[in-house]
C-alpha cells in the first residue's frame, strides 16, 4: 500500500520561514492535500490539490509539489501556527486515502 | 456555515457494537461525499470509510472492513458508522468529514470518543 513519510518535528523562530516536507513514490503525479491539527482540536485543511489555499486561510501557508517532497511552507511563522501538520493524498487505484504520519511544528 | 456534529461514542466492551452519528447542516448534504477519519490517542489520522453522494459507493479501510459500515440518510443530512467487534485498537477518537472532489476533506466535525475496554 502506499505510504507517505513526514519528519517528526520540525522547530521554527517566530517571523521566520518553516518548511515542512511529505515524500512518497512519485508523489509529484499526485494530488496532495495538507491538514493542521492544534492540541485537542479536530484538523483544519490549510492547502488543497498541492497548493490552493481555502477561504480563511493565510497567504503565509502555501504549498508546492514539483516533485519529491511535497512541501507546505509557513512564511512569517507566528506562535498560533504551532501545531502538528499532515499530508494526505487519495490512491485511486484502491480508493484509499492516506495519511502521512504527521509533523509537530514547535515555534521557539 | 457548515457544521458536522459526531454523537454516540463512549465506552464499549471488546467484540460488542457501537454506532456513531454524525448530523450535518450549513450545506446540500446529499452533494457530497462524507468521509469517516479516526486518531488513536496520541496518534496520527486514520482514514476509516468513506460514502458517496447518494450512498451507491462505499469503501473502507483496510484495519474495518467487514467490521464497520457506513450508512447515510439524506432526507435527515445524518452520517452513520455502525461498529461491530470492536476492538482496544479502535479505541479512537471518531471524526466525521466532508470530501468534496473525492480526494481530501474540506470540512470537519468536533469528533466523539469510542474507548474499547473490558
Amino acid at each position: 500500500s502506499y505510504e507517505l513519510t513526514q519528519s517528526p518535528s520540525v522547530s521554527v523562530a517566530p517571523g521566520q520561514t518553516a518548511r515542512i516536507t511529505c515524500g512518497g513514490d512519485n508523489i509529484g503525479s499526485k494530488s496532495v492535500h495538507w491538514y493542521q491539527q492544534k492540541p485537542g482540536q479536530a484538523p483544519i485543511l490549510v492547502i488543497f490539490d498541492d497548493s490552493d489555499r481555502p477561504s480563511g486561510i493565510p497567504e503565509r501557508f502555501s504549498g508546492s509539489n514539483s516533485g519529491n517532497p511535497a512541501t507546505l511552507t509557513i512564511s512569517r511563522v507566528e506562535a498560533g501556527d504551532e501545531a502538528d501538520y499532515y499530508c494526505q493524498m487519495w490512491d485511486k487505484r484502491v480508493d484509499h486515502y492516506i495519511f502521512g504520519p504527521g509533523t509537530k511544528v514547535t515555534v521557539l | 456555515q457548515v457544521q458536522l456534529l459526531e454523537s454516540g461514542g463512549g465506552v464499549v466492551q471488546p467484540g460488542r457494537s457501537l454506532r456513531l452519528s454524525c448530523a450535518a447542516s450549513g450545506f446540500t448534504f446529499d452533494s457530497y461525499a462524507m468521509h469517516w477519519v479516526r486518531q488513536a490517542p496520541g496518534k496520527g489520522l486514520e482514514w476509516v470509510a468513506v460514502i458517496s453522494d447518494d450512498g451507491g459507493h462505499k469503501n473502507y479501510g483496510d484495519s474495518v472492513m467487514g467490521r464497520f459500515t457506513v450508512s447515510r440518510d439524506n432526507s435527515k443530512s445524518t452520517l452513520f458508522l455502525q461498529m461491530n467487534s470492536l476492538r482496544p485498537a479502535d479505541t479512537a477518537v471518531y471524526y466525521c468529514a466532508r470530501g468534496p472532489g473525492g480526494t481530501h476533506f474540506d470540512n470537519w466535525g468536533q469528533g466523539t470518543l469510542v474507548t474499547v475496554s473490558s
